[in-house]
């Protein structure tokens, strides 16, 4: 069974850069899976940013992708989010998942970590 | 870019079935998944690709795909069903949800 769990600080200034991280537990990173991000602003619906495959092979939303980094860790089994330039419209609930590895076409998250809520906000 | 459509809201008695539909254009030619999603909660998958459910998913959550339109079904609806759903596709090298449904027991 996997489990994620994200970190990192609650409050972003506008302007600056967004860093969050995903501690995967019940799995090694290096397994068939794609590790990954999405978000969810308050009362709204879910927004895919993108994910990474532990080669370093990413996916990332095109309105998202000239603002994020994805990135993994093998030596500590985690993945990282970086999304820079942000404004109050990437105020949400930013959850971590994994999909398991196999035609793109046929995506699903299987394992959430329970969600972090990161607000933008001077 | 791709949509997928829901409605807003959907009522059902408990007991009864519920069906939720999700609309997008071919959809048929594409792969869905449905998360369920409560208040405070993480979102959970329920179904995958179509008309899969992941192991300890009661068998009450189907799941169909057609033509343009996509259902999830739930039979024998209970009160613990009530939550949101969201449908899910992969399009041109993306995910892409629909807005979501309420579903509400009453």
């Amino acid at each position: 069974q996997v489990q994620l769990q994200e970190s990192g600080p609650g409050l972003v200034k506008p302007s600056e850069t967004l860093s969050l991280t995903c501690a995967v537990s019940g799995s090694f990173i290096s397994s068939s899976y794609y590790w990954g991000w999405i978000r969810q602003p308050p009362g709204k619906g879910l927004e895919w940013i993108g994910d990474i495959y532990h080669s370093g092979n990413t996916y990332y939303n095109p309105s998202l992708k000239s603002r994020v980094t994805i990135s993994v860790d093998t030596s500590k089994n985690q993945f990282s989010l970086k999304l820079s330039s942000v404004t109050v419209a990437d105020t949400a609930v930013y959850y971590c998942a994994s999909r398991p590895d196999g035609y793109t076409n046929r995506w699903y998250a299987d394992y959430w970590g329970q969600g972090t809520l990161v607000t933008v906000s001077s | 870019s791709y949509e997928l459509t829901q409605p807003p809201s959907v009522s059902v008695s408990p007991g009864q079935t519920a069906s939720i539909t999700c609309s997008g254009d071919e959809l048929g030619d594409k792969y869905v998944s449905w998360y369920q999603q409560k208040p405070g909660q993480s979102p959970v998958l329920v179904i995958y690709e179509d008309s899969k459910r992941p192991s300890g998913i009661p068998e009450r959550f189907s799941g169909s795909n057609s033509g343009n339109t996509a259902t999830l079904t739930i039979s024998g609806t209970q009160a613990m069903d009530e939550a949101d759903y969201y449908c899910q596709a992969w399009d041109s090298s993306t995910v892409v949800f629909g807005g979501g449904t309420k579903l509400t027991v009453l």
